[in-house]
Order: C-alpha cells, then sequence, then structure tokens
C-alpha cells in the first residue's frame, strides 16, 4: 500500500491567511493525487484533483501543485468557511489510499 | 443537484450483519461507477469497495473481502453494501462516493460527490 503523509496535522490561521498543506506520498504517484474538503458531520468535499485540477464549483482560491512524491494544497486567502479538515488520496494504485488530515482551525 | 443518501447503519454485535443502502439522485446513476469509503474513529478514511456502472466489476479492500458484498440496481438508483461476520475494527462512519470519471473506478480518478455517511457500530 501507498502511505500518504500530510503535514501539519493541524494548523491554525486567520481569516485572509495564505495557507499551505503538504502531501508526501512513499513513492512516486505521478499526479494521481485529489485533496478533499470535510466539516464536522457534513460529507467530504471534493477540491482538486489530478494534483492541480479545480473541481468544477470549487472557489479559485484553492489551488494544488506537485507531482511524484510531494504536492501542496495552498489557499490564498482564508475564508470563514475554510475552517476544516483537509485529506490527500493518492488514484495511482490500489488501494487507493488517504492522508492521515489536516485540521484547519480559526486562530 | 447530486445527492446521495445513505441509511441502514446501526449496532450489530460481532459476528452479526448489516445491509447498508445509498439512494442517488441528480446524475445518471446508470452510467456511473460507485464506492464505499469509510472512517473510523480518530482513523483515516479507507476506500471499502467500488463497483462498476454495470456492476461487471467489484473492488474490494482486503480488510473486507470475503466478508463485505457491493451491488447495485440500477432501477431503483441505489446502491448497497452486504456485511457480513461484522467486527469490532468495522465500527466506522459508512459514505457512499461517485466516481468522477464514468463507469469503473480507475487509475487517476476522484469521487466528485459523497454522501454525509451512516454509522456502524459492531459491538456487544
Amino acid at each position: 500500500d501507498i502511505q500518504m503523509t500530510q503535514s501539519p496535522s493541524s494548523l491554525s490561521a486567520s481569516v485572509g491567511d495564505r495557507v499551505s498543506i503538504t502531501c508526501r506520498a512513499r513513492q512516486s504517484i505521478s499526479s494521481f493525487l485529489n485533496w478533499y474538503q470535510q466539516k464536522p458531520g457534513k460529507a467530504p468535499k471534493l477540491l482538486i484533483y489530478a494534483a492541480s485540477s479545480l473541481q468544477s464549483g470549487v472557489p479559485s482560491r484553492f489551488s494544488g501543485s506537485g507531482s511524484g512524491t510531494d504536492f501542496t494544497l495552498t489557499i490564498s486567502s482564508l475564508q470563514p468557511e475554510d475552517f476544516a479538515t483537509y485529506y490527500c488520496q493518492q488514484t495511482y494504485s490500489t488501494p487507493f489510499t488517504f492522508g492521515q488530515g489536516t485540521r484547519l482551525e480559526i486562530k | 443537484e447530486v445527492q446521495l443518501l445513505e441509511s441502514g447503519g446501526g449496532l450489530v454485535r460481532p459476528g452479526g450483519s448489516l445491509r447498508l443502502s445509498c439512494v442517488a439522485s441528480g446524475f445518471p446513476f446508470s452510467n456511473y461507477g460507485m464506492t464505499w469509503v469509510r472512517q473510523a474513529p480518530g482513523k483515516r478514511l479507507e476506500l471499502v469497495s467500488s463497483i462498476s456502472a454495470s456492476a461487471g466489476s467489484t473492488y474490494y479492500a482486503d480488510s473486507v473481502r470475503g466478508r463485505f458484498t457491493i451491488s447495485r440496481d440500477n432501477s431503483k438508483n441505489t446502491l448497497y453494501l452486504e456485511m457480513d461476520s461484522l467486527r469490532a475494527e468495522d465500527t466506522a462512519v459508512y459514505h457512499c462516493a461517485k466516481v468522477r470519471q464514468g463507469v469503473t473506478l480507475i487509475v487517476g480518478d476522484a469521487f466528485d460527490f459523497w454522501g454525509q455517511g451512516t454509522m456502524v457500530t459492531v459491538s456487544s
């Protein structure tokens, strides 16, 4: 199985801040990396697929980058609705594994 | 608007069985692969099973293979997960999710719509 590791595990930030979350794969996964947002008690939401493609309807302040083993999700200017937990997922090989999550909290 | 609504969760004893359902609306259900993803308390998300649009192809995680069965009824826009020989480690919220690209889950794909989930608790 391909292990996915996110950093940091938690992050405090303020509205308007620029934040980045990193996801690292134990082996190369090309660009087969997705990012999801989940709020407590809600369904996860797809933000970014194929490392850098913005899912339809997702605000442009979200962006993704990277390839191989290192990937980044960036939120350019945090909004109140962005405080949530974020997960990366590789779909390079089965089982399609997820990172442990990064909890983004209000400072 | 795409909607996925899970049901069927509950409390079950170890060794017991449950059947989860997921009713889909807002998209042509019979054209898309579907998946079940679970999240145990304090654990990361785990892909449990997937099924192609025609039900001709299925995938199971090693942790559930031989105990869980995924199926679908395209006439009812409904996805199922039959869970047998349940263990304490199967305790989790179970989400159904739609495959983004098309008829089956493939390398490079993603899950573009998810349900809120149904809780399964396995305990004596």
